[in-house]
């Protein structure tokens, strides 16, 4: 059965920590990974995964795949306040373009 | 573009009635699909669709029925409410599929069943 899991579930730092968010998978046809923050609303796209090892950046985030060991990371810098979210994890699993969530990690980002 | 809309935004529903939520995009994506999000269990894949005429089933279909006339719209239908159903629903699209393209989500209808 294909599968996602993140962790942390939740998580509290201060502002300026630095974070790791974890995302392991067990999926047939792999396709790609996909990184999403969600606020009190719809989730928002961070990053598109599909090889090994190349970092993905944006800000003070960034993500890295691993094919050979089926996991992903979600790095956040110098975190602040509105960092606070759950951060969703997603995989590409079929041609078809079906996406598994995992359950997500609650980040809280403390002043 | 108004992106992925969808209504309405809450609805309360008594066990055992019948209701359509509405989902629209306006950036010609092929692909749309619906998922149902509850607390602890992340996003699940209730439908979805790749074109006009072509849906399929996700994770949890079981009690809702979906139709695809137009790329435009993409309704999901709960045929006889349950208390089970009450969630929160999106609804998203991407211009094709097989994980290479930015799904775009709809704001979201809260969904109560008593």
């Amino acid at each position: 059965e294909d599968k996602v899991v993140q962790s942390p579930l939740s998580l509290v730092v201060h502002e300026g920590d630095t974070v790791t968010l974890n995302c392991s998978y067990e999926v047939t046809n792999f396709r790609s990974l996909l990184w999403y923050k969600q606020e009190k609303k719809a989730p928002t796209f961070l990053f598109m995964l599909t090889s090994s090892g190349i970092e993905k950046k944006s800000g003070r985030l960034s993500s890295i795949l691993d094919k050979k060991e089926l996991f992903s990371i979600l790095n956040i810098t110098a975190t602040q306040t509105g960092d606070s979210a759950i951060y969703l994890c997603a995989v590409e699993a079929r041609s078809q373009g079906n996406l598994i969530f995992g359950k997500g990690t609650k980040l809280s980002v403390k002043p | 573009n108004a992106g992925v809309t969808q209504t309405p935004k809450f609805q309360v529903l008594k066990t055992g009635q019948s209701m359509t939520l509405q989902c629209a995009q306006d950036m010609n994506h092929e692909y749309m699909s619906w998922y149902r999000q509850d607390p602890g269990m992340g996003l699940r894949l209730i439908h979805y669709s790749v074109g006009a005429g072509i849906t399929d089933q996700g994770e949890v279909p079981n009690g809702y029925n979906v139709s695809r006339s137009t790329t435009e719209d993409f309704p999901l239908r709960l045929l006889s409410a349950a208390p089970s159903q009450t969630s929160v629903y999106f609804c998203a699209s991407s211009l094709g599929w097989g994980g290479l393209y930015e799904q775009y989500f709809g704001p979201g209808t809260r969904l109560t069943v008593t």
